[in-house]
């Protein structure tokens, strides 16, 4: 049963930069591809965007372009997500998650990371 | 790409059937048969609850089932139980950039146990 295991809470003031790690058990991980989706206090569920593990193709969604940057470290099977230029709105928990082989839903997710953007 | 469209809120007594919808257009929810569904407890990961469109990942259980009509995808919980009660999420592939996937969250729901 493959595990997604994330950082730890991180805490910024406005204008900076985070990176979020999201390690996975297994020894299949560029067989898969991963997304990033966050949610704010007491609301939904936001996709941010893919990664493929085999190429590190992405996709990111259109209102966080230019500020979030998903890579992959196949030697060490982990999955990152940084964000820059930090907003209050950019508070949230970030979630990896990863597909199944077919590519059409998310079926691993990892418990989480809390980030707080305040000054 | 705008969120798809959910009820805020369903509830519905133990034994009973509850069913949430989950609009879209055709350019996500009917554009693709690859609507899944996530319930999510208080503080807790969403879990994968149904994938493209109807199929169960092993472990859930079959009181939950699902379909979709034209923009419109389902989800059916029957024979509601306690542990049931959390925010259900519906999610579509909506077609690609250049090189991959593009996905879009519903506005979620709140399943209540009466």
């Amino acid at each position: 049963q493959v595990q997604l295991v994330q950082s730890g809470a991180e805490v910024k003031k406005p204008g900076a930069s985070v990176k979020v790690s999201c390690k996975a058990s297994g020894n299949t991980f560029s067989n898969y591809d991963f997304n990033w989706v966050r949610q704010a206090p007491g609301q939904g569920l936001e996709w941010m965007g893919w990664i493929s593990a085999s190429n590190g193709h992405t996709n990111y969604a259109q209102k966080l372009q230019g500020r979030v940057t998903m890579t992959t470290d196949t030697s060490t099977s982990t999955a990152y997500l940084e964000l820059r230029s930090l907003r209050s709105d950019d508070t949230a928990v970030y979630y990896c998650a990863r597909e199944d082989s077919q590519g059409t839903h998310m079926a691993v997710w990892g418990r989480g990371t809390t980030v707080t953007v305040s000054s | 790409q705008s969120a798809l469209t959910q009820p805020r809120s369903v509830s519905g007594s133990p034994g009973q059937s509850v069913t949430i919808s989950c609009t879209g257009t055709s350019t996500d929810v009917g554009g693709y048969n690859y609507v899944s569904w996530y319930q999510q407890h208080p503080g807790k990961a969403p879990k994968l609850m149904i994938f493209d469109v109807n199929k169960r990942p092993s472990g859930v259980p079959d009181r939950f089932s699902a379909s979709k009509s034209g923009n419109t995808a389902s989800l059916t919980i029957s024979g509601l139980q306690a542990e049931d009660e959390a925010d259900y999420y519906c999610c579509s592939y909506a077609g690609s950039y250049i090189f991959g996937a593009l996905y879009v969250f519903g506005t979620g729901t709140k399943v209540t146990v009466l």
